[in-house]
C-alpha cells in the first residue's frame, strides 16, 4: 500500500517568515502533486512534478521532487497571510491518487 | 486544466432521508471521475470510481448500496447518499483526471440532523 506522509501537520508562523513542508513516501511515484485548499472549498492543483531531482518555482513558492521519486518538498519564502490554508501532496497513476493528511499552515500578520 | 463544478454546495437534511449530490465537468468530457469524502481536519479519502457507461469502482470500506453513484454522462456524475444518517455528514468532492492530473470541484457540504 502506497502512503504518503506530510510533515508537519500543523504550522504557524509570522508573515514574511520562511517555512518547508514535507512530503514523504517509502514508495516510488511517477508524479507528485501539490495542492492548497481553503475552507469549504475544493483542493486547488499547485504544481505537478514528475522527474527525480525537478525543481519547479511559483512565485514564492519552490517545489523540489527527491531524486529518487519518493519525497518531495514545498518552501515558501517570506510567508504572506493569503499563503494560509491546507497543503496537500498528493501520488499515483492513472489518475487515481494517494493524498497526504496536509499540512494545515497559518500565517500571521 | 478542467472546470469542475459541484451542486448543491451545501445540504442539510433529516436523518433517513436520501441526498443527490451533481458533480459536472463543464468544459472535458470526462469517462471517469472520482468522489471523496473530507471529515474536519483531515484529508481527503477516496470513496469511488464513477465509470461513464459502466458501474462505479467503490474503495475498501464504502458500502456501494449506500452510496449510489450514476455516471450518465461524459459530463455528470451523481453521489447519492441514501437514508443518510448523522455520521454521513461530511465534505464530498469530486474529481476529474485528465492527463495525469485532477481537477477538483468546490465540494459539497453535508448535514445530515
Amino acid at each position: 500500500t502506497q502512503l504518503l506522509e506530510q510533515s508537519p501537520q500543523f504550522l504557524s508562523i509570522q508573515e514574511g517568515e520562511n517555512l518547508t513542508v514535507y512530503c514523504n513516501s517509502s514508495s516510488v511515484f511517477s508524479s507528485l502533486q501539490w495542492y492548497r485548499q481553503e475552507p469549504g472549498e475544493g483542493p486547488v492543483l499547485l504544481v505537478t512534478v514528475v522527474t527525480g531531482g525537478e525543481v519547479k518555482k511559483l512565485k514564492r513558492l519552490t517545489f523540489q521532487f527527491g531524486d529518487a521519486r519518493k519525497d518531495s518538498s514545498l518552501h515558501i519564502t517570506a510567508a504572506q497571510p493569503g499563503d494560509t490554508g491546507l497543503y496537500l501532496c498528493a501520488g499515483g497513476s492513472q489518475g487515481n491518487l494517494i493524498f497526504g493528511k496536509g499540512t494545515k499552515l497559518s500565517v500571521k500578520p | 486544466g478542467a472546470v469542475v463544478s459541484q451542486h448543491p454546495s451545501r445540504v442539510i437534511c433529516k436523518s433517513g432521508t436520501s441526498v443527490k449530490i451533481e458533480c459536472r465537468s463543464l468544459d472535458f468530457q470526462a469517462t471517469t471521475m472520482f468522489w471523496y469524502r473530507q471529515f474536519p481536519k483531515q484529508s481527503l479519502m477516496l470513496m469511488a470510481t464513477s465509470n461513464e457507461g459502466s458501474k462505479a469502482t467503490y474503495e475498501q470500506g464504502v458500502e456501494k448500496d449506500k452510496f449510489l453513484i450514476n455516471h450518465a454522462s461524459l459530463t455528470l456524475s451523481t453521489l447519492t447518499v441514501t437514508s443518510a444518517h448523522p455520521e454521513d455528514s461530511s465534505f464530498y468532492i469530486c474529481s476529474v483526471p485528465r492527463y495525469n492530473e485532477q481537477f477538483f470541484g468546490p465540494g459539497t457540504r453535508l448535514t445530515v440532523l
